[in-house]
């Protein structure tokens, strides 16, 4: 079974300051990865994955994240967050290469943008 | 391409009663995924279906349950509710089962009174 940690439940930072996100995974066996945002009253919207290939993932809104197999990593950054940033923000994983279809999710990073 | 749409958007029901969730996927994806999302829980799997067929199922009690009709829609049947059902219901589909990404739709509140 995979399990993910996400080791911040809320992170506040100013407008156009950087952002790092954390999020840290256990499987024993290969994973996918991915990073959901999910903005007030609305499902959840993919914002990056890591499927295989290049580690340093680059997804919609400016963020992007690496993944680190050593130290079973997958932290979300964007290196200027706007206002419009705020949301809760899910790390998730899956195995890979098997049809076991459901995704496990963090419990979830509140960001919040200060002006 | 129309999104993952859910159907109601709000419900209210008291203790005891029954409800019933509907999600429709995008258009050619098999697989629905249904999660509970409770104040300060976090996403919690509750069922997968895939070709009309039930293949993987969250820990939660028998009251919960639902089904994939051949269009691959599918329901999510709640019955005595309680209390803590109150929650954000998501219902997710997938193309792909293989890779793991999932598209959201915009959820149905469930208040229980």
């Amino acid at each position: 079974a995979q399990s993910v940690t996400q080791l911040d439940s809320q992170v506040p930072v100013f407008e156009e300051a950087p952002v790092e996100l954390r999020c840290n995974y256990s499987s024993s066996v290969s994973v996918y990865l991915f990073w959901y945002v999910q903005y007030p009253n609305q499902g959840l919207q993919l914002l990056l994955k890591y499927l295989s290939g290049s580690t340093l993932v680059k997804g919609i809104n400016g963020f992007e994240a690496e993944f680190n197999k050593s130290q079973t990593s997958f932290h979300l950054r964007k290196p200027s967050v706007h206002i419009s940033d705020t949301a809760e923000y899910f790390c998730a994983v899956s195995r890979a290469n098997t049809n076991a279809g459901k995704s496990t999710f963090g419990d979830g990073t509140t960001l919040t943008v200060k002006p | 391409e129309a999104g993952v749409t859910q159907s109601p958007t709000h419900l209210i029901k008291t203790r005891g009663q029954q409800v019933t969730l509907r999600c429709s996927p995008i258009s050619g994806h098999t697989s629905v995924y249904w999660y509970q999302q409770a104040l300060g829980l976090g996403l919690q799997f509750l069922l997968w279906y895939d070709e009309g067929e039930e293949r993987n199922r969250g820990n939660f009690p028998p009251r919960f349950s639902g089904r994939q009709f051949p269009n691959y829609s599918s329901e999510l049947n709640v019955n005595a509710l309680e209390l803590e059902d109150s929650a954000l219901y998501l219902c997710a589909s997938s193309l792909d089962t293989n890779r793991g990404e999932q598209f959201f739709g915009p959820g149905t509140r469930l208040t229980v009174l």
